[in-house]
């Protein structure tokens, strides 16, 4: 275990459900990202949050809404999505968003949007 | 453009046995390069991670190379085991202000008893 844990691990959406992925780190972590990983394509930053407040959005569409009430969750709130969002949803944890700081990562959570 | 290349796409080895696994990268400023392995169904582990004075480093039978002049990279994997058996992923930090993170598509690797 890496010391972040995501629920649900799977999770099957249609296009005009609301849900939301849900992150947790126990590592004492300042810093925590969203990522996308999709078939065939390189792992794809979302969100970045540093002590609670977000730094980084990386032209993410708005049906993807993140949020992060202190240093040790973080949600990923879903609305109205498309197929082509299908993926894993990975959730990561470092000490600090500096580039020299470890990412660790949770298990993911396998999204199909029907 | 910062672009990190990763070969082969896929490998099967037999257990026992060593591979070695490729990435190249155009990354500028570079800070960084950290492999990762991947199961199945889970989240990336580090393996290790490099910076530019650091040509290897060793996580128990997992040893990176790196030579900063000609932006490559390797990972050694000795004596390979079924447990191997992972997605292998090159990641590259790129320095100064960007702080991004350049991730390849990864090499998949398959070991058969």
């Amino acid at each position: 275990e890496t010391g972040v844990t995501q629920t649900p691990r799977h999770l099957v959406m249609g296009m005009t459900n609301k849900k939301s992925l849900k992150c947790e780190q126990h590592l004492g972590h300042n810093a925590m990202y969203w990522y996308k990983q999709s078939a065939k394509k390189p792992l794809e930053l979302m969100f970045v949050y540093s002590l609670e407040e977000r730094v980084e959005n990386n032209s993410v569409p708005s049906r993807f809404s993140p949020e992060c009430p202190n240093s040790s969750h973080l949600f990923l709130h879903l609305h109205t999505l498309q197929p082509e969002d299908s993926a894993l949803y990975l959730c990561a944890s470092s000490q600090a968003i500096a580039d020299a700081y470890e990412q660790y990562f949770g298990p993911g959570t396998r999204l199909t949007v029907t | 453009k910062n672009q990190v290349e990763q070969s082969p796409q896929s490998l099967i080895i037999l257990e026992g046995k060593n591979c070695t696994l490729q990435c190249n990268y155009t990354v500028s400023p570079f800070s960084n390069l950290r492999w990762y392995k991947q199961d199945t169904g889970r989240g990336p582990v580090s393996l290790t991670i490099m910076t530019f004075s650091e040509n290897t480093k060793s996580n128990g039978r997992y040893t990176a190379t790196l030579d900063a002049d000609t932006k490559q990279s390797s990972l050694h994997i000795t004596a390979s085991q079924l447990s191997d058996s992972a997605s292998y992923i090159c990641v590259v930090s790129a320095g100064g202000n960007n702080r991004k993170l350049i991730w390849g598509l990864g090499t998949s690797l398959a070991v058969n008893p």
